[in-house]
C-alpha cells in the first residue's frame, strides 16, 4: 500500500508553546488528509478533514484557533498545536486519500504530544 | 451524526477459535466500509474494504467481512484465529454524503496462545 509519514513521532513541549506536526504522502498524491486524536484505550476520534488547496473543516467541538490545519500540497498537510496544554497531550494520527470519496485512506504512524 | 458501534470491546479466545466482531452503523446512505487492524506498538493497516458489489470480503490473513444492508451491519470474522492476530480492530465507515471516516471504539482481540 501507499506510505504516509508523520514526524515527528513524538514531541514534549512546554505548555504555553506551538508545536508543529507534518503529514506526507510519500508516493501519491493526497487530495484529501484526515487529522485524527487517539486517547488511551480509545478509539480514534476525526479531528477535521482538509482538502487541497482549501479550509479544513472541522468537528464539532474541535478548535480551529487552537488546531491550525494546512494543506497546502497534495503531499503535505500539518497540523499546530497553538498555545499546547497538558490536556492537549494524545496521540494524533493522519491519513492520507488519493481520489474522490470512498477510497482507501492510508495512516501515518502517529505522533505522540507530551505537553508539559 | 453518522456513528459505527462495535459490540466488544474486549475478546479473548484460544488459538484456533473462530472469531466473530460486530459492527454496526447508523447512516442510511451509501457508504464504504473498512476494517483496519493495529497491532502492538504499529500504525493502522487496512484489513479489507467493502465498496460495491459482493457483500462477502475478503481481506488479508484470512479475515473476511460480511456487509448486510438491511442490518446495517459489517461483521468481521476469521475461522481459526492465532496468536499473532493479537491486536485492536477498528471498524470505519466513509459516508458518501459528508465524506468522512467514522471509526468505532475499537475491539482488542487476545489469542492465548
Amino acid at each position: 500500500g501507499a506510505v504516509v509519514s508523520q514526524h515527528p513521532s513524538w514531541v514534549i513541549c512546554k505548555s504555553g508553546t506551538s508545536v508543529k506536526i507534518e503529514c506526507r504522502s510519500l508516493d501519491f498524491q493526497a487530495t484529501t488528509m484526515f487529522w485524527y486524536r487517539q486517547f488511551p484505550k480509545q478509539s480514534l476520534m476525526l479531528m477535521a478533514t482538509s482538502n487541497e488547496g482549501s479550509k479544513a473543516t472541522y468537528e464539532q467541538g474541535v478548535e480551529k484557533d487552537k488546531f491550525l490545519i494546512n494543506h497546502a500540497s497534495l503531499t503535505l498537510s500539518t497540523l499546530t498545536v497553538t498555545s499546547a496544554h497538558p490536556e492537549d497531550s494524545s496521540f494524533y494520527i493522519c491519513s492520507a486519500r488519493e481520489d474522490a470519496e470512498g477510497t482507501e485512506a492510508f495512516f501515518g504512524q502517529g505522533t505522540r504530544l507530551t505537553v508539559v | 451524526a453518522q456513528s459505527v458501534s462495535q459490540h466488544n470491546h474486549h475478546v479473548i479466545l484460544s488459538e484456533a477459535a473462530s472469531l466473530e466482531l460486530g459492527c454496526n452503523y447508523s447512516y442510511g446512505g451509501t457508504v464504504n466500509l473498512f476494517w483496519y487492524v493495529q497491532y502492538p506498538g504499529q500504525h493502522l493497516q487496512l484489513l479489507l474494504k467493502y465498496f460495491s458489489g459482493d457483500p462477502l470480503v475478503k481481506g488479508i490473513k484470512g479475515f473476511e467481512a460480511e456487509f448486510i444492508k438491511s442490518k446495517f451491519s459489517f461483521n468481521l470474522r476469521k475461522p481459526s484465529v492465532q496468536w499473532s492476530d493479537t491486536a485492536e480492530y477498528f471498524c470505519a465507515v466513509n459516508t458518501w454524503r459528508d465524506d468522512k471516516i467514522i471509526f468505532g471504539k475499537g475491539t482488542r482481540l487476545h489469542i492465548l496462545p
